[in-house]
């Protein structure tokens, strides 16, 4: 089974403290997401990555980076988080983007608490 | 306008109702069709997939896909309380950084 692990479950940060949520994923699949989930908004792409060390922005990528070092781990920093970005944020992960198979495989989630 | 509009519910049927969610979009490029099916406090995972128009079905679930009204459905028949979900219409024109998502829909069946 392909596995998607998100390192953080819940997590409250004050208002300008650094976040780093960490995903990592077992079937050396190419690409990588970062989503944010809101209730009424649905999920919102906020950066993705097809390879290593290569990012590329999604819908909303303002207030986030990413990082890519290494293919099965990608990380979402925000560098000074803001009581807007309270959510919940979801990695996925999918085998390649040459090819179309509709699937993404997400992690749990990483519920996000911003004070 | 949002590219996907879909009703967020929440939905409550018996236990044994034909349930129908819906998702509407406005982007005519979209060919890839999905419904996600997403427990409480747990990721989405991939329900069904349907490339261009018509019909598909998976044992209790069927998918609907009709282009020329830009209107894709998802049925459950004999629905089941192991049913209740938030249910999640996506569609890309190809790729999956293109994926746009609907607001889901809450369903619970009651016992």
């Amino acid at each position: 089974d392909v596995k998607v692990t998100q390192s953080s479950r819940y997590l409250v940060k004050r208002t300008g403290e650094k976040v780093f949520l960490e995903c990592v994923q077992d079937m050396d699949h190419e690409n990588m997401f970062w989503y944010r989930q809101d209730p009424g908004l649905g999920l919102r792409l906020i950066y993705f990555s097809y390879d290593v060390k290569m990012k590329e922005k999604g819908d909303i990528p303002e207030g986030y980076s990413v990082s890519r070092e290494k293919k099965e781990r990608f990380s979402l920093i925000l560098e000074s988080a803001s009581t807007n970005q309270t959510s919940m944020y979801l990695c996925a992960s999918s085998l390649t983007r040459d090819r179309n198979t509709g699937e993404l495989f997400f992690g749990e989630g990483s519920r996000l608490t911003v004070l | 306008q949002k590219e996907v509009e879909q009703d967020p519910g929440p939905l409550s049927v018996p236990e044994g109702a034909i349930v129908s969610l819906n998702c509407t979009y406005s982007n005519s490029a979209f060919q890839y069709f999905m419904w996600y099916r997403q427990y409480s406090r747990k990721g989405p995972e991939l329900l069904m997939y349907t490339y261009s128009s018509g019909n598909k079905e998976d044992g209790r679930f069927t998918a609907q896909v009709d282009k020329s009204s830009k209107y894709i459905s998802l049925f459950i028949r004999d629905s089941q309380p192991s049913d209740s979900a938030t249910y999640l219409c996506a569609m890309t024109p190809f790729n999956n950084n293109d994926m746009r998502f609907g607001a889901g829909t809450r369903l619970t069946v009651k016992p």
